[in-house]
């Protein structure tokens, strides 16, 4: 089955470093893949939307010079969280749509803890 | 490795048919596991679980958590065409870690 991994699975960094969290489709293509962000009571909240080759959309009141995001190729997004502050410490999860069949597949999340 | 797995990554049913969403899981220092339903924007959130044998239901929605043979499933009843949705498990653990499957396609045919 379609797979998408995330890397780092958790990071640990220190305020006002940058931090780069990968997501890969591992067996297929994915024109777009998806940035969400965990907030309190289990809420999900979708921060933007990657499409490769073109510049990501971002939602109402994410800040796209604080969560920079690239997708390089048809099996990679990156999301750069730069100069963390604790408030950004939070769980961020991404998905990816399989070109081919329009299925959509998450990847295991990235738990981003900033100090 | 923590890992979480959902089965069947897809599947295809008719209005009315019933569906039961498998969730399996090997983690750490388990917490609970939660179900989202995904449509538009973001997952919303369904369930949480974190006792065993304890039905939780939501209208059609019920899902139940065996914490010895590690899974959960999801069941809708009567399934309408707009139960159609990615439907996702994570599992939160005590060191507030999470993992996320990679999620069920269900598409409920009128």
């Amino acid at each position: 089955g379609a797979v998408v991994s995330q890397h780092p699975s958790w990071v640990i960094c220190k305020s006002g470093t940058s931090v780069k969290i990968e997501c890969r489709s591992l067996d297929f293509q994915a024109t777009t893949m998806f940035w969400y962000r965990q907030f309190p009571k289990q809420s999900l909240m979708l921060m933007a939307t990657s499409n490769e080759g073109s510049k990501a959309t971002y939602e109402q009141g994410v800040e796209k010079d604080k969560f920079l995001i690239n997708h390089a190729s048809l099996t990679l997004s990156t999301l750069t969280v730069t100069s963390a502050h604790p408030e950004d410490s939070s769980f961020y999860i991404c998905s990816a749509i399989q070109h081919l069949t329009g299925e959509q597949y998450f990847g295991p999340g990235t738990r981003l803890t900033v100090t | 490795e923590d890992k979480v797995v959902q089965s069947p990554l897809s599947l295809v049913v008719h209005e009315g048919d019933t569906v039961t969403l498998n969730c399996s899981y090997e983690v750490t220092n388990f917490r609970s596991l939660l179900w989202y339903k995904q449509e538009k924007k973001a997952p919303t959130f369904l369930f949480m679980l974190t006792s065993s044998g304890i039905e939780k239901k939501s209208g059609r929605l019920s899902s139940i958590l065996d914490k010895k043979e590690l899974f959960s499933i999801l069941n809708i009843t009567a399934t309408q065409t707009g139960d159609s949705a990615v439907y996702l498990c994570a599992v939160g653990c005590n060191n507030n870690d999470m993992r996320f499957g990679a999620g069920t396609r269900l598409t409920v045919k009128p």
